[in-house]
């Protein structure tokens, strides 16, 4: 089946810790986002990734680093820098990205990360 | 930071109830979309609007682009337990680089 797969679901981590969570696509698409939710507020962009090799910082990047090396994949490190880091993360994918309006972005399940 | 107003913030419905809920800005937008979340789920895609005016609709559902483009209206006819969840709205505005900007949502519940 063709979707977005992250991993894991639900994830601790010690305060200070950085923590790297995982997104996988295989709809062959050029974008990947990575947004923010926290209860009550709408959704928030960390970073987006055009192509592989490039990526942009979205509104709240700050704490956050992500890579792409592979076309598939753009997984998100949370390092100790977020100063409040539990929330739930949500990965996308769109075809085409920020160049068309008519592109749509498809989510994965998410994963809710707690730091204790 | 950017935000569409949404509202309203939850809607407790009987049953069979039509159901309305809105977006507003003060910026003019060439995008509207409504997602749909369950819980500890990632949004999906219900309907996109594209042009001012249009009325599009996704079975019981149906969304307006505001005449203004600075508003969208999402309607749902005859409520089923299933329709229970979060709705948001997204948009890009006109002046922007396409980048979603998101509402806060609003949560239906059905009444028992």
């Amino acid at each position: 089946d063709g979707g977005i797969t992250q991993s894991p679901k639900y994830l601790f981590r010690k305060e200070g810790q950085n923590v790297t969570l995982s997104c996988e696509q295989n709809l062959n698409h050029d974008a990947m986002y990575w947004y923010r939710q926290d209860p009550g507020q709408g959704l928030r962009l960390i970073y987006y990734s055009q192509i592989v090799n490039d990526f942009q910082k979205g509104d709240i990047a700050e704490g956050y680093s992500v890579s792409r090396e592979k076309k598939e994949s753009f997984p998100l490190t949370v390092t100790s820098a977020q100063k409040n880091p539990t929330a739930f993360y949500l990965c996308a994918s769109s075809m085409w990205g920020l160049a068309r309006k008519t592109d749509t972005q498809y989510f994965g399940p998410g994963t809710r990360l707690t730091v204790l | 930071g950017q935000q569409l107003n949404q509202s309203p913030q939850s809607m407790f419905i009987q049953e069979g109830e039509d159901v309305s809920m809105n977006c507003t800005s003060s910026s003019i937008f060439n995008t509207w979309l409504w997602y749909k979340q369950d819980p500890g789920e990632g949004p999906v895609l219900l309907i996109a609007l594209y042009k001012a005016g249009e009325l599009t609709s996704n079975g019981r559902l149906t969304a307006q682009f505001g005449i203004t483009r600075k508003d969208s209206f999402l309607n749902i006819s005859a409520s089923i337990p299933s329709d229970v969840g979060i709705y948001f709205c997204a948009g890009c505005r006109v002046d922007s680089n396409y980048q979603l900007i998101w509402g806060a949502g609003t949560k239906l519940i059905i009444k028992p």
